[in-house]
């Protein structure tokens, strides 16, 4: 049973248009959330994160938006850029006492110039 | 440059070979991660350790066999694999363990993609 929900395999924006990535969680006790972003034959690469305490973290053009009632965050990346397409997951931890990122399937973004 | 690097970065092994893979971190982490990404998956954990010591060994078939001789190097010793091994392994390293205390990512190397013929 997936416990970390992508349900959006792709999705194309426009240069300097909003993206906007969502992502769904089963498990209440998750209070952590990170988002990665992985280019083609590269490792993820760590993004943005959020703790189950806020609601919204921003940093530059990445705002990471968590509805904790809803199960549900989502990324937003504002304005794009050609660069930021790549394929976004995002992750999810509980703690404490156990030692897992439970990751969704990811997301493939393509920001069209 | 993320800090954690994987050798090789392709690998082509039969079912009856032994080859190992080979993670090592220069970020002074004290956890490291053994994940399979496997295609239209998510990322699997295999396994964790931390301080050298397994605290996670996710249901994983003993053909994989992982080592941590010391924080900085953690190994992945394969051993007649299967077909649907055929995947990529990826490698990671996080400052504690998730729920120690402190919130923090991980760092993931660039992988090492298997093929089992």
């Amino acid at each position: 049973d997936q416990q970390v929900k992508q349900n959006s395999p792709s999705l194309s924006v426009q240069e300097g248009r909003i993206s906007i990535l969502n992502c769904d969680y089963t498990n209440s006790m998750f209070d952590y959330f990170l988002w990665y972003k992985k280019y083609p034959a590269e490792g993820p690469t760590f993004l943005i994160s959020i703790s189950s305490i806020k609601d919204k973290n921003e940093d530059g053009r990445f705002t990471v938006f968590l509805n904790k009632s809803a199960k549900h965050l989502s990324l937003h990346i504002v304005p794009s850029q050609p660069g930021d397409s790549a394929v976004y997951f995002c992750a999810a931890s509980a703690s404490p006492g156990t030692y897992k990122y439970i990751f969704g399937t990811g997301t493939r973004l393509k920001v069209l110039a | 440059e993320t800090g954690v690097t994987q050798t090789p970065r392709h690998l082509v092994m039969g079912m009856t070979n032994k080859k190992s893979l080979k993670c090592e971190q220069h970020l002074g982490h004290n956890a490291m991660y053994w994940y399979k990404q496997s295609a239209k998956k998510p990322l699997e954990l295999m396994f964790v350790y931390s301080l050298e010591e397994r605290v996670e060994n996710n249901s994983v078939p003993s053909r994989f066999s992982p080592e941590c001789p010391n924080s900085s190097h953690l190994f992945l010793h394969l051993h007649t694999l299967q077909p649907e091994d055929s995947a990529l392994y990826l490698c990671a390293s996080s400052q504690d363990l998730p729920g120690a205390g402190v919130n923090q990512p991980q760092h993931f190397g660039d992988g090492t993609r298997l093929s089992i013929l």
